[in-house]
């Protein structure tokens, strides 16, 4: 069975830094691509980050360019993002999702979702 | 506002049938790139209902079913059940904006 765990989310200052995990199981984790999905309270979902299988392909909404970093250690199954320069609106339950493998897998499907870790930006 | 364009909200009675539709433009739906939807039960992170326009995930009841036409997309249900009503998103790729793309999500209530 396929799981994804996140972890890292928590209280932080408008203009700090924070680092999410997500470790998976249950499938081989360098071959799919993963990305990084957020929902604010309330709100619908967004698009934040995704990487490909290797980690040489990366891709950013521009909401986040410059300041999220997405990375994976393929050796250790586990997904991360850094957070830096937080704002407000960053606040956000934010959810790793599987992606698809072979080319063109940014415009394929999340398939699981995690269970979400909250970030909450405030001072 | 989100690049794809959603309902805000649907309901329907038990036993019935309601559709969802997504809205896009050009430079996503209409270039033809695939729409997947979401279902996203209250308190509880999305799932995967339906990938490339009209497949269904297993375990996935066939009473849901996506279709895709020029620049919009629809997903229908059937047979309405109670433990149905949640938020549903469509999602697809942009070029534009070379990154995926979200609708803004559709409530369903069943009444």
């Amino acid at each position: 069975e396929v799981q994804l765990l996140e972890s890292g989310g928590g209280l932080v200052q408008p203009g700090g830094s924070l680092r999410l995990s997500c470790a998976a199981s249950g499938f081989t984790f360098s071959t799919y691509a993963m990305s990084w999905v957020r929902q604010a309270p309330g709100k619908g979902l967004e698009w934040v980050s995704s990487i490909s299988g290797s980690g040489g392909t990366t891709y950013y909404a521009d909401s986040v360019k410059g300041r999220f970093t997405i990375s994976r250690d393929n050796s250790k199954n586990t997904l991360y993002l850094q957070m830096n320069s937080l704002r407000a609106e960053d606040t956000a339950v934010y959810y790793c999702a599987k992606g698809q493998t072979g080319s063109g897998w940014l415009v394929k499907w999340f398939d699981p979702w995690g269970q979400g870790t909250l970030v909450t930006v405030s001072s | 506002q989100s690049v794809l364009t959603q309902p805000p909200s649907v309901s329907g009675a038990p036993g019935q049938r309601v559709t969802i539709s997504c809205t896009g433009s050009s430079s996503n739906i209409g270039a033809g790139y695939d729409v997947h939807w979401h279902q996203q039960l209250p308190g509880t992170a999305p799932k995967l209902l339906i990938y490339g326009n009209s497949n269904r995930p297993s375990g996935v009841p066939d009473r849901f079913s996506g279709s895709k036409s020029g620049t919009s997309a629809s997903l229908a249900i059937t047979g309405l059940q109670a433990e149905d009503e949640a938020d549903y998103y469509c999602q697809s790729y942009d070029s534009g904006l070379s990154g995926v793309v979200f609708g803004g999500g559709t409530k369903l209530t069943v009444l």
